[in-house]
């Protein structure tokens, strides 16, 4: 059973430009979470996604930031007009059920945003 | 989540026991105590989980106090490659209880 696949790895982009993440679930889970880590400090919530839902975006910034699960294909993380505060490792989780007290979120490896 | 506190840093030899613990006094009766560790570089990876036995499954064990207000987990024979940041997260019980909050954690490096 593969894991959460998160693809790019590493990612590199000048102030300004768009950037695209993208987060395929491990096979059965149909609920996805995205996390930032910025430099030295720990992973930080930013939305939960259910198939074409977004169910709690409280933790994304207002600004520039978007997420989307559709029906078919993975889940992305757009990111536009990049500015160097951006830089970071995002990372995604998902869960078979609502996590919460027994369901377990499983993490993907990240993306690691640059911007130049 | 209820607020956990966790040594910043702990040195362990390689084929001895890492014990780490995690205070969290705040937690509810039924909220979980959570395990995940992050090896530099790489996402969070999920140890164990617990609510008030013991647990234990391949990668370690979990030993909560009667009272719940501490645990600590344990990986018996530590390898060089169990070297990694560890996070102990109590979600809270309410309706965001998905929203993990990393601290700090605890550094665990283990020398040969």
């Amino acid at each position: 059973n593969a894991g959460v696949m998160q693809n790019p790895r590493h990612l590199v982009r000048r102030r300004g430009q768009e950037a695209r993440l993208r987060c395929s679930p491990m096979k059965g889970h149909s609920h996805v979470y995205w996390y930032r880590q910025l430099p030295e400090e720990g992973l930080k919530f930013m939305v939960y996604l259910q198939k074409e839902n977004i169910i709690d975006e409280s933790g994304m910034p207002k600004e520039r930031f978007s997420a989307e699960f559709p029906k078919e294909g993975p889940s992305i993380l757009r990111i536009q007009q990049v500015v160097r505060g951006d830089s970071a490792a995002y990372f995604c989780a998902s869960s078979p059920r609502l996590a919460g007290a027994t369901d377990t979120q499983y993490f993907g490896p990240g993306t690691r945003l640059t911007v130049l | 989540d209820a607020k956990t506190t966790q040594p910043t840093s702990m040195d362990c030899a390689e084929g001895r026991a890492a014990n780490l613990p995690c205070n969290h006094s705040t937690i509810s009766g039924n909220e979980y105590v959570y395990w995940y560790r992050q090896i530099h570089s790489q996402g969070p990876q999920y140890i164990i989980h617990g609510l008030k036995n013991n647990e234990t499954n391949e990668m370690a064990s979990l030993i909560i106090t009667e009272d719940r207000k501490s645990s600590t987990l344990i990986l018996p024979h530590a390898t060089l490659r169990d070297t990694a940041v560890y996070y102990c997260i109590v979600p809270s019980s309410g309706g965001s209880n998905y929203k993990l909050t990393f601290g700090k954690g605890t550094l665990l490096t283990v020398n040969p």
